[in-house]
């Protein structure tokens, strides 16, 4: 199963970035999102779907239909600047599949 | 809550094997219903799973690379390690290790925890 991302998104401060994650069918699946800033392990921000961990900003949202994921950010500030990832897991194979990714430029 | 550290060798020859460890503080590593998993990021690159190990000794690996993984669980130590043979330089990248532990009926599965990463560079 192939999910495939924008490579980049770039966004003014205080605007929204939207991130999609396009796969085949992709609704029937839940969907995960995780933040990764340089030099860090990734980090949990979008759980099935649409809901956030304890100590995500409410700026953080999520929403899947059809084709297409898409993790929202909100009033976008330069700690938001990081690459993102989508990530599902594959019922049929029991294999945890990431998306290519997208790197959030803040201007 | 849950901790995860890499330990290894950050340097391997080609055609060696990579070996790698994760020591797992906070809960034990033979505890029900998690899954125990290594992800790797090449340099400038995407995040790929190599493969888990269930609490009941499971495995299930990436088939790109399933030829070559082995994923193991040491109780004794509370560590779950990571075997790749035959290394190229393709394989220097950075390690993960993260874990799942879904609650019961959940339809999906996700990580919600890492450790920091150990970087390997395959080379002579």
């Amino acid at each position: 199963y192939v999910l495939t991302q924008p490579p980049s998104v770039s966004v003014a401060p205080g605007k929204t970035a939207r991130i999609t994650c396009g796969g085949t069918n992709i609704r029937s699946y839940s969907v995960h999102w995780y933040q990764q800033k340089p030099g860090q392990a990734p980090v949990l921000v979008i759980y099935y779907d649409s809901d956030r961990p304890s100590g995500i900003p409410e700026r953080f949202s999520g929403s899947n239909s059809g084709n297409t994921a898409t993790l929202t950010i909100s009033k976008v500030d330069a700690g938001d600047e990081a690459d993102y990832y989508c990530q599902v897991w594959d019922f049929s194979s029991d294999h945890y599949v990431f998306g290519t990714g997208t790197k959030v430029t803040v201007l | 809550q849950v901790q995860l550290q890499e330990s290894g060798p950050g340097l391997v020859k080609p055609s060696e094997t990579l070996a790698l460890s994760c020591t797992v503080s906070g809960d034990s590593v033979s505890s029900s219903s998690y899954y125990w998993s290594w992800i790797r990021q090449s340099p400038g690159k995407g995040l790929e799973w190599i493969g888990y190990v269930s609490d009941s000794g499971s495995t299930n690996y990436n088939p790109s690379l399933k030829s070559r993984v082995t994923i193991s669980v040491d109780t004794s130590k509370n560590q779950f390690s990571l075997r790749l043979s035959s290394v190229t330089a393709a394989d220097s990248a950075v390690y993960y290790c993260a874990t799942d532990r879904p609650e019961v009926g959940t339809t999906s599965r996700f990580f919600d925890t890492w450790g920091q990463g150990t970087q390997v560079i395959v080379s002579s």
